[in-house]
């Protein structure tokens, strides 16, 4: 199976200005999260995703979206975007049973100038 | 207090012997634990998921989880070179949402 794939894996961008990332999960994952990870705050959860529904949140301004299509490919969208932003964005998949592993993919730095 | 708590190391280990990595949780509702390895640059890998007391073995690793103590801990035997990496300690209340510790940093000298 191929694993979790993310697009763009770099980008620049200034201050201000918006980004979209994306995620494709694992073929049969409908379960799609995404994390943050900076050097100051390490690896932060910001939502999660199934059936096109937003299921969970974690501890983020509005500035920071997502959502799921019917295929379970997601999208994340960063509004507006802030100097602290600059992260490395990962997304992770898994199947909807109980304890279920989350298999990261390969991320997509960000860097906002 | 954070709610997943680790060593930040280094922890420095001859090649061939046991690495020790140790993890503390504050929320007693957690469910599922997870070792993932991560190397610079590099996204996160599961080495290992544990989700009842005692211990779980994979290989030349051994996980071992005491919900009693909110304790869970990586053992490596017979370390490589290889193994130097950031060692994140994941846990998950049922929301399918990972509380990371800071991770611990392990190097395995030659």
């Amino acid at each position: 199976k191929a694993g979790v794939t993310q697009t763009p894996r770099y980008l620049i961008k200034t201050r201000g200005q918006q980004v979209t990332l994306s995620c494709s999960p694992i073929s049969g994952h409908r379960s799609v999260s995404w994390y943050q990870q900076t050097p100051g705050q390490g690896l932060q959860f910001l939502f999660e995703y199934f059936s096109e529904t937003q299921r969970n949140k974690g501890n983020f301004p509005g500035r920071f979206s997502g959502r799921q299509f019917s295929n379970s490919r997601s999208e994340m969208n960063v509004s507006t975007l802030e100097l602290g932003d600059s992260a490395l964005y990962l997304c992770a998949s898994s199947s909807d049973y109980a304890q279920e592993t989350q298999y990261f993919g390969p991320g997509t730095r960000l860097l906002v100038l | 207090q954070k709610e997943v708590e680790q060593n930040s190391g280094p922890l420095s280990v001859p090649e061939g012997a046991i690495a020790s990595l140790n993890c503390t949780y504050s929320d007693r509702g957690s469910q599922s634990f997870f070792w993932y390895r991560q190397y610079s640059g590099k996204s996160p890998e599961l080495i290992m998921s544990i989700y009842s007391n005692g211990d779980k073995e994979d290989g030349r690793f051994t996980a071992q989880l005491n919900k009693a103590s909110q304790y869970v801990s990586l053992l490596i035997r017979d370390s490589q070179p290889s193994d130097s990496a950031t060692y994140l300690c994941a846990v998950d209340t049922g929301r399918r949402a990972l509380t990371f510790g800071s991770g611990t940093r392990l190097q395995v000298q030659p």
